[in-house]
């Protein structure tokens, strides 16, 4: 079964700065893919980046990009330019390729990283 | 923008009794799908629907749980006897086709057995 870990619970940063959050996962699978939910106070998940397994560029949206190392398992977030509005829970999840099983996208997250922000 | 909705936003009940939760997902989306979160824990997925069949279950998806899609906009979640332990905020989502594509999710439902 895939598992996947986030090992900071909280972390913080000041506005304008730079924080990296943590994400390890395990599989077995080869292809598969991560992503990174944000959920706000109001509760409701918003996808912040994707990534596909089988593409080694790492993902970029804005101020948001990941540092996926395939073989040590590890998909981290980095957001630069922190904003008051960046404050929420974010999610790293998991989920596997439909070429690799009878995956329909079921989602495996993570426990979770509450992100400060500080003025 | 299309959103994914969800009713009731908060739902109180005993336990025993049954509950339905229901959700309308974007119209021309595909696959959908339950997940609950605990409070304080993390999000849990509990079933995926597609073709009018279940694709794919969880654990948690036991015989108490059941999911239809009764016309053609509205999902729903039935447990037929609550538990004080189905306390948790359900989460639908949809998503228009399989793959990498992002899956939206609505606000959820809180639910409160007592």
């Amino acid at each position: 079964a895939q598992t996947v870990t986030q090992s900071q619970p909280e972390m913080s940063v000041q506005e304008a700065e730079t924080v990296t959050l943590s994400c390890t996962y395990d599989t077995s699978e080869s292809d598969y893919y991560l992503f990174w939910y944000k959920q706000p106070p109001s509760r409701q998940m918003i996808l912040v980046i994707r990534q596909e397994a089988y593409k080694q560029q790492n993902a970029t949206e804005n101020r948001f990009s990941v540092n996926f190392q395939k073989a040590a398992k590890s998909f981290s977030l980095k957001i630069s330019d922190s904003q008051l509005g960046d404050a929420a829970m974010y999610f790293c999840a998991y989920r596997r390729s439909k070429a690799g099983g009878t995956s329909y996208g079921k989602l495996t997250f993570g426990q979770g990283t509450i992100l400060t922000v500080h003025p | 923008e299309p959103e994914v909705t969800q009713t009731p936003s908060h739902q109180v009940t005993q336990m025993g009794q049954e509950v339905i939760l229901r959700c309308v997902p974007i119209s021309n989306h595909l696959y959908f799908y339950w997940y609950r979160q605990i409070l304080g824990q993390k999000v849990e997925f509990l079933v995926s629907f597609y073709n009018n069949e279940i694709s794919e279950k969880s654990e948690i998806f036991d015989d108490q749980f059941s999911v239809e899609r009764p016309d053609g906009s509205n999902f729903t979640l039935k447990i037929r006897s609550t538990k004080l332990e189905d306390s948790a905020m359900y989460f639908c989502a949809s998503s228009r086709i399989s793959g990498a594509y992002e899956q939206y999710f609505g606000p959820g439902t809180r639910l409160t057995v007592t």
